[in-house]
């Protein structure tokens, strides 16, 4: 079965400050798909990141980054000098393509952000 | 225009009562998603449906049904909504040949009373 497991609920942090949310996945795949979404105070899912499991490379994006190691099935993400419009709660998530796959995209718990000024 | 458009946005009904939330959207897509968020459990697959012909449970769909009028169209109905299925729900659809893969709808927040 696929799992997605964010064992950090909140998170604190003050301005300025570099946080890293934790991001720990199980598959029987060997071809899959992480991504992570944010949702600000509004609701909706804004789209960050997809990464395909074949590629390991890491990725910077501005103060965004992730870190992708297959080797301990993990896809942290960090924001570096955190700003309070950072504040949201952020979703890792898991899409697998092996035999039998359904497309379905398992998310996990979510992490919610506190960015204090 | 949305990609992906949730009617309503907001919803307020009582226990017993039938609802529908729609779905409809303009990529094209062939797999439609309906999930539920609440608060520490992240979002949970309801439905999911691949064509018009093709509907299959998720994980929690008790208590809910579907329905696949077109290619652009997936509607969630609640037959008697009950309280603890105040949430907020979200249609997305999918197309993993594409970058985000994933395009979700803004939500519509469920309370029932």
């Amino acid at each position: 079965a696929q799992k997605v497991t964010q064992a950090q609920t909140e998170i604190s942090v003050v301005e300025k400050e570099d946080v890293t949310l934790d991001c720990v996945y199980e598959t029987r795949d060997t071809t899959y798909y992480l991504f992570w979404y944010k949702q600000p105070p509004s609701g909706e899912l804004v789209f960050l990141i997809r990464r395909n499991s074949f590629d390991e490379q890491n990725e910077i994006s501005g103060r965004y980054s992730w870190n992708f190691q297959k080797s301990t099935s993990s896809f942290n993400f960090t924001i570096t000098a955190s700003q309070v419009v950072d504040s949201a709660v952020y979703f890792c998530a898991l899409s697998g393509h092996g035999s039998g796959n359904t497309g379905k995209l398992i998310f996990g718990q979510g992490t919610t952000l506190q960015v204090k000024p | 225009d949305a990609d992906v458009t949730q009617t309503p946005r907001n919803r307020i009904t009582k226990t017993g009562k039938r609802i529908m939330l729609e779905c409809s959207q303009t990529k094209g897509h062939d797999r439609m998603y309906w999930y539920r968020q609440d608060p520490g459990l992240g979002l949970r697959l309801i439905y999911y449906s691949f064509d018009v012909k093709d509907i299959n449970k998720g994980e929690i769909s008790d208590g809910y049904s579907v329905s696949r009028q077109a290619q652009a169209k997936f509607s969630l109905s609640l037959e008697s909504a009950i309280p603890n299925q105040t949430a907020l729900y979200f249609c997305a659809t999918s197309d993993l040949g594409r970058e985000r893969g994933y395009t979700f709808g803004s939500g519509t927040r469920l309370t029932v009373v």
